[in-house]
């Protein structure tokens, strides 16, 4: 079945420690999406990617990295930079103007 | 630009009763419509969209919504609600950015509570 994979389900991290999460796609979808969900905020766009080798800055990309050398794959990292990451990671991918969406990872600092 | 307001941070009904979750939007083009749904620690599932054509649109589990372009609206209904309805429900507009991509703008959500 076609869908977005997120990996892991639930990630915790140490002060000053980067971590990436994975997504994969295998929809054929151009365009990709990391968002973040804090409670009451709504989803607040990360980074997103519409095509291979090319991304850009969503509106709180500070603290954040991404790649995008394939298709199927948009990994995140959070980096030391980000003081508060801990929340909840929504990936999606999208073709036709509407997003699906993996299951996502939350992220905890310990 | 455009901009999607979810009126009520969250809905109480009681088992049985009309669900109305409202959403306005503004955009400069012509938008996509969509409503999304979110139970507790999953992704955002599709519940039902509007594209072009018929102005009333049905999802999944029952729901339904309708665009109204004079009031920059398109508030999700359901008849009857049920307990398994309870979960978070997002509204979203997208429109075409150029170069086959989209700028897809989440509302903030509205949480749903179900009282048996």
């Amino acid at each position: 079945d076609g869908g977005i994979t997120q990996s892991p389900k639930y990630l915790f991290r140490k002060e000053g420690q980067n971590v990436t999460l994975s997504c994969e796609q295998n929809l054929n979808h151009d365009a990709m999406y990391w968002y973040r969900q804090d409670p009451g905020q709504g989803l607040r766009l990360i980074y997103y990617s519409q095509i291979v080798n090319d991304f850009q800055k969503g509106d709180i990309a500070e603290g954040y990295s991404v790649s995008r050398e394939k298709k199927e794959s948009f990994p995140l990292t959070v980096t030391s930079a980000q003081k508060n990451p801990t929340a909840f990671y929504l990936c999606a991918s999208s073709k036709t103007g509407y997003a699906f969406f993996g299951q996502g990872t939350r992220l905890t600092v310990v | 630009a455009q901009s999607v307001t979810q009126l009520g941070s969250h809905v109480s009904v009681s088992e049985g009763a009309l669900v109305l979750l409202r959403c306005n939007y503004s955009s400069s083009v012509p938008p996509y419509l969509f409503w999304y749904v979110q139970y507790p620690n999953q992704g955002l599932q599709l519940l039902l969209k509007y594209t072009t054509g018929a102005t009333l649109v049905k999802g999944i589990n029952g729901f339904e919504a309708e665009f109204k372009k004079s009031e920059t609206s398109f508030h999700l209904t359901k008849p009857s609600a049920h307990m398994s309805d309870a979960a978070e429900y997002f509204c979203a507009v997208t429109r075409p950015s150029g170069a086959g991509s989209y700028q897809l703008t989440f509302g903030k959500g509205t949480k749903l509570s179900v009282i048996p």
